[in-house]
């Protein structure tokens, strides 16, 4: 089955820098890659996804981005924010309502 | 509903009790999952289903967990003779296709 490592653990950046968490998956079948917020006492949040037809996708200071053939993707945060402090989680799936497979988590802080 | 939506938020048990929580999908969602999620770890899949029944249950970690799903809508997980390393957030997503959306969760604490 799908297996996804994600690193840093944990990451903290000065406010207006930009902030980058990785991930790699082990099943090249696996076509579906989200991203996940989650703050405390909340739920995951889906905060941009990408699909494996494309290498990039940007959703204004976010961006994320994929090789297929590393089987890496990663996200990227621009210009950072208090308030982008938070746990964040990559996940893979074979796309065909089949379940998330989730990496462990990076813990985010801006420090204003 | 606007949301996924998960009761209760907060469940303290003892141990051995038996325990259910509620998941409301959003409308119209046919697949509903049921993750758990520990301190500091990402979620683990439990079950999926896909409208009515368990298309895949192979999360549950043993035969004391149970999730149902009569009517294709609400979902209940439940849990007998609980025990302490049950404690954990259990989450319930829903989705439509690639896209799944997450509840609040609810921690459950067993003393």
């Amino acid at each position: 089955g799908e297996n996804v490592e994600q690193h840093p653990s944990t990451l903290s950046v000065q406010e207006g820098d930009s902030a980058v968490i990785k991930c790699t998956y082990s099943d090249s079948a696996s076509n579906y890659f989200p991203w996940y917020k989650q703050e405390l006492g909340k739920g995951p949040q889906l905060i941009i996804d990408i699909r494996s037809n494309v290498g990039e996708k940007k959703d204004q200071r976010i961006a994320v981005t994929l090789n297929k053939t590393a089987k890496h993707f990663s996200l990227h945060i621009t210009e950072t924010q208090p308030e982008d402090s938070a746990v964040y989680f990559c996940a893979a799936i074979l796309s065909g309502n089949t379940p998330l497979v989730f990496g462990k988590g990076t813990r985010l802080s801006v420090i204003a | 509903g606007a949301g996924v939506s998960q009761t209760p938020s907060n469940k303290v048990t003892e141990k051995g009790k038996y325990v259910e929580l509620r998941c409301d999908p959003i409308s119209g969602h046919t697949a509903l999952y049921w993750y758990r999620q520990s301190l500091g770890q990402g979620p683990e899949f439990l079950i999926y289903f896909q409208g009515t029944g368990a298309a895949d249950d192979s999360g549950l970690p043993n035969d004391r967990f149970f999730a149902v799903r009569p009517e294709g809508s609400v979902s209940t997980l439940k849990i007998q003779r609980t025990e302490r390393g049950d404690s954990a957030v259990y989450l319930c997503a829903s989705s439509q296709g690639d896209e799944a959306f997450f509840g609040q969760g609810t921690r459950l604490t067993v003393v």
